[in-house]
């Protein structure tokens, strides 16, 4: 069975300092992954994507970038942060070339820039 | 972009209660999805609806995928304290090969009162 793993689960960054949360997917190939924030307990916003290995999409312009140095990791990035950049950062995969095929999510990192 | 409308955003029942909550939407959709967020967890796939009309059920709970493909709702029947938690709607429109990005709802918070 696939599963999903994100780390760390918490953390608590000052604003200007450099950000690395890290994804991996196990048990499938070729994933489409995602990065979603989500504000308040609501609304996941979608950040970025990636259909294949180096390959990535960004839905929103912000402070955050993504990569996607292997098949099924995927790592959110920022050089410095700012305090808007708090909240909770979910990633996701599904099966490429499924139709439809849902998202399953991590466990979520929860971020706090002070 | 496209948004969708979830209600109702908060609901107060007590234990053994039927609930019911729906999605409208301005545009149409290929999925509609149903999940539940716990705190400080990712959200969880529910039920996955892939037909406009398609009746789906996963135990005690039941989602229909609207005939206008605009709408969908989810009824948890008999309610009982660990269906606590925030349930999110999402449209699914696949727009190129291998990305199924997703449209949130924005989410409905049920408590079970004592």
């Amino acid at each position: 069975s696939q599963t999903i793993h994100q780390w760390p689960a918490t953390l608590v960054q000052p604003v200007g300092s450099p950000l690395s949360l890290e994804c991996t997917v196990e048990g499938t190939s070729n994933p489409n992954l995602y990065w979603y924030r989500q504000a308040a307990g609501r609304g996941l916003q979608l950040l970025f994507y990636s259909v294949g290995i180096g390959q990535i999409s960004s839905e929103v312009p912000q402070n955050l970038s993504a990569s996607r140095p292997q098949d099924r990791q995927f790592i959110l990035s920022s050089k410095k942060l700012l305090l808007s950049d708090s909240g909770f950062y979910l990633c996701a995969w599904s099966k490429t070339g499924a139709y439809n095929s849902p998202l399953h999510f991590g466990n979520g990192t929860r971020l706090t820039v002070t | 972009g496209q948004q969708l409308n979830q209600s109702p955003q908060s609901m107060f029942i007590q234990e053994g209660e039927d609930v019911s909550m729906n999605c409208t939407s301005s545009s149409i959709f290929n999925t509609w999805l149903w999940y539940k967020q716990d705190p400080g967890e990712g959200p969880v796939l529910l039920i996955a609806l892939y037909k406009a009309g398609e009746l789906t059920s996963n135990g005690r709970l039941t989602a229909q995928f609207g005939i206008t493909r605009k709408d969908s709702f989810l009824n948890i029947s008999a309610s009982i304290p660990s269906d606590v938690g925030i349930y999110f709607c999402a449209g699914q429109l696949r727009a190129n090969f291998g990305n199924e990005k997703l449209t949130f709802g924005t989410g409905t918070r049920l408590t079970i009162i004592p």
